[in-house]
């Protein structure tokens, strides 16, 4: 159980493009999501915490108007990167809290994004 | 923002040899979590140590946390290649929210 899905595994778009990245709690209802951004060989650094219905509370220094989160329902959460720069290329991580009181969070798989 | 320091961040040893990795912060956490993540995959989370001076064991992997919840500790027995991996530490700050350690890249070599 407490399986979390992420689509696309990874993505190559042009500079200027959007991207949405989708969160998925397979198993398991999540009130709340979280999206890690992780640039190669470091560690993972929180950009925002996904509300469901709400607005996301965005971590500082993340642009709220270029990395777009929204948390339709208990189950889905999606980021989208908006007019993507190659600086914007990372390694794009989400999980989930199944809000069982504890501080346990279930990760996705990742997403690779690439902007040429 | 909370930090948590990692050390060492790099680690290469010989298959059969023991390890630590350390994980140290200034701040106290409600609850340390430690994870390994593999290239191109998320983390996968190893334990959650809660009590102050707690001790898990997961078969060849001790977990210590600290007696003043601000530090924490992985040893490894006898460490073998499917070891390989980063382990992160991150610290739960009570508020759902999670602050990842800087992290130790382990390479056991055969």
């Amino acid at each position: 159980g407490a399986v979390v899905s992420q689509h696309p595994s990874w993505v190559i778009c042009k500079s200027g493009t959007s991207v949405k990245i989708e969160c998925r709690s397979l198993d398991f209802q999540a009130t709340t999501m979280f999206w890690y951004r992780q640039f190669p060989k470091q560690s993972l650094m929180l950009m925002a915490t996904s509300n469901e219905g709400s607005k996301a509370t965005y971590e500082q220094g993340v642009e709220k108007d270029k990395f777009l989160i929204n948390h339709a329902s208990l189950t889905l959460s999606t980021l989208t990167v908006t007019s993507a720069h190659p600086e914007d290329s990372s390694f794009y991580i989400c999980s989930a809290d199944p809000g069982q009181g504890t501080d346990t969070q279930y990760f996705g798989p990742g997403t690779r994004l690439t902007v040429l | 923002t909370q930090l948590l320091e990692q050390s060492p961040q790099f680690l290469s040893i010989q298959e059969g040899e023991n390890l630590t990795v350390y994980c140290n912060s200034s701040s106290v956490f409600s609850s340390l979590q430690w994870y390994r993540q593999e290239p191109g995959e998320g983390p996968v989370l190893l334990v959650t140590v809660v009590t102050g001076g707690e001790v898990k064991k997961l078969k060849r992997l001790t977990f210590q946390f600290g007696d003043a919840r601000k530090d924490s500790s992985l040893h490894i027995t006898a460490a073998q290649p499917g070891d390989t991996g980063l382990y992160l530490c991150a610290g739960a700050e009570g508020n759902e929210k999670l602050t990842f350690g800087t992290g130790t890249r382990l390479t056991i070599i055969p």
